[in-house]
């Protein structure tokens, strides 16, 4: 089970935000990779991936966003948040089958 | 290009079997690591990971709806399909194929989506 938090996050413009992904079982796999996602869903749009692997972000994706975290705690991090952030974020794990999403968190603007 | 597009019918009925079309371009379920998935987003309501066809065409599903599912490659090669049996208006949802790399695991590339309401 993929547990996020919080539920709903308002933010200032040009505030750093953090949001909080945590597993029921460890995500490291035999091959010693950590196979947590992190995904956004702008409203009225498909998700869209920003992090692979913990920490390592899609080609396009600005470095104001960031993933850290190990074993079953992950964090999302936008050092600066701007409009176009607004949306659903999503942890997703890889590691297990079956895969699974957490609940989502929703970044709105204050 | 790397393109996905879902395509079905947009109005079931109860008790009927559901079939979803996914039609993929730039790559190949062929090619070593190169996986499909489906995922589901019923509306306002967060995504759930349905099921995934691989380039040894192993399949995995859900737990909870592993007996209603079945993931196949499609007529053309260039085809999943995802059918649903005994389709219930919680059902109700947008359905998403995405790509899926086994050397990370993640949904890198997804479709626009298919809205399907299940109602009588």
């Amino acid at each position: 089970v993929m547990t996020q938090s919080p539920l709903s996050l308002p933010v200032t413009l040009g505030q750093p935000a953090s949001i909080s992904c945590r597993s029921s079982q460890s995500l490291v796999y035999s091959d010693g990779n950590t196979y947590l996602n992190w995904f956004q869903q702008r409203p009225g749009q498909s998700p869209r991936r920003l992090i692979y692997k913990v920490s390592n972000r899609d080609s396009g994706v600005p470095d104001r966003f960031s993933g850290s975290g190990s074993g079953t705690d992950f964090t999302l991090k936008i050092s600066r948040v701007e409009a176009e952030d607004v949306g659903v974020y999503y942890c997703m794990q890889g590691t297990h089958w079956p895969f699974t999403f957490g609940g989502g968190t929703k970044v709105e603007i204050k | 290009q790397v393109t996905l597009r879902e395509s079905g019918p947009a109005l079931v009925k109860p008790t009927e079997t559901l079939t979803l079309t996914c039609t993929f371009s730039g790559f190949s379920l062929g090619t070593r690591g190169v996986c499909v998935s489906w995922v589901r987003q019923p509306p306002g309501k967060a995504l759930e990971w349905l099921a995934l066809i691989g380039w040894k065409d192993d399949k995995f599903y859900s737990t909870s709806l592993k007996t209603r599912l079945t993931i196949s490659e499609g007529t053309s090669k260039n085809q999943v399909v995802l059918t649903m049996t005994n389709v219930d208006p919680v059902d109700t949802a947008t359905y998403y194929c995405a790509r899926v790399l086994s050397n990370n695991w993640g949904f890198d590339l997804w479709g626009r989506g298919t809205l399907v309401t299940v109602s009588s």
